[in-house]
């Protein structure tokens, strides 16, 4: 059964990146059934797609994001990490990372999620 | 590219059903059958109860349905249980390899 771990500091300063690391277990990530996801929660508000990433290495963003983000692969580790630059308190979230099957458009498993907090 | 509408709780007896709707656009939920509902414990993973409208994953109880008319789509949890207290998310495609979320519902059982 694939499960997913999300991981990476939960304090960064405003205009630093932020960086998050998904370990994936259970299963490849190289392979081209599944697409991998980052999705986020600020405090009190809903949840936000903010990226995906395919085997292929090819990416979607969301719209509001896509200058300032990254999603890559590293199929040695079978991890996928996400990158966010000049970020500000409106960044602070709790960080999931999910799958979803190529051709659907639903999400699982996700991971438990990792807080992620923008200050100074 | 707004979030989904969702009212912010609900709340019922147990055995009774609540309904929680999910307002969207035709650029999302009215466009695509590609509704699903997740429900989320705090400090837990989100689960998938319901994908593309209707249908339910295997482990899902029959008490969970999906439906959906126009731009709105709506989650019914019939013969309530203390366990289904938790926060419930809406989500659609919504064009462009891009998807879109509720605000949320925090369901409470009495």
């Amino acid at each position: 059964q694939v499960q997913l771990q999300e991981s990476g500091p939960g304090l960064v300063k405003p205009s630093q990146t932020l960086s998050l690391t998904c370990t994936v277990s259970g299963g490849s990530i190289s392979s081209d059934t599944y697409h991998w996801n980052w999705i986020r929660q600020p405090a009190g508000e809903g949840l936000e797609w903010i990226g995906r990433i395919y085997s292929s290495g090819s990416t979607n963003y969301h719209p509001s994001l896509k200058s300032r983000i990254t999603i890559s692969l590293d199929t040695s580790k079978n991890q996928f990490s996400l990158r966010l630059n000049s970020v500000t308190a409106a960044d602070t979230a709790v960080y999931y990372c999910a799958r979803r099957y190529s051709g659907t458009n639903w999400f699982d498993p996700w991971g438990p999620g990792t807080l992620v907090t923008v200050s100074s | 590219q707004s979030a989904l509408t969702q009212p912010r709780s609900v709340s019922g007896s147990p055995g009774q059903s609540v309904t929680i709707s999910c307002t969207g656009t035709s650029s999302d939920v009215g466009g695509y059958n590609y509704v699903s509902w997740y429900q989320h414990h705090p400090a837990k993973a989100p689960k998938l109860m319901i994908y593309d409208v209707t249908k339910r994953p295997s482990g899902v109880p029959d008490r969970f349905s999906g439906s959906k008319s126009g731009n709105t789509a709506s989650l019914t949890i019939s013969g309530l249980q203390a366990e289904d207290e938790a926060d419930y998310y809406c989500c659609s495609y919504a064009g462009s390899y891009t998807w879109v979320f509720g605000g949320g519902t925090k369901l409470t059982v009495l």
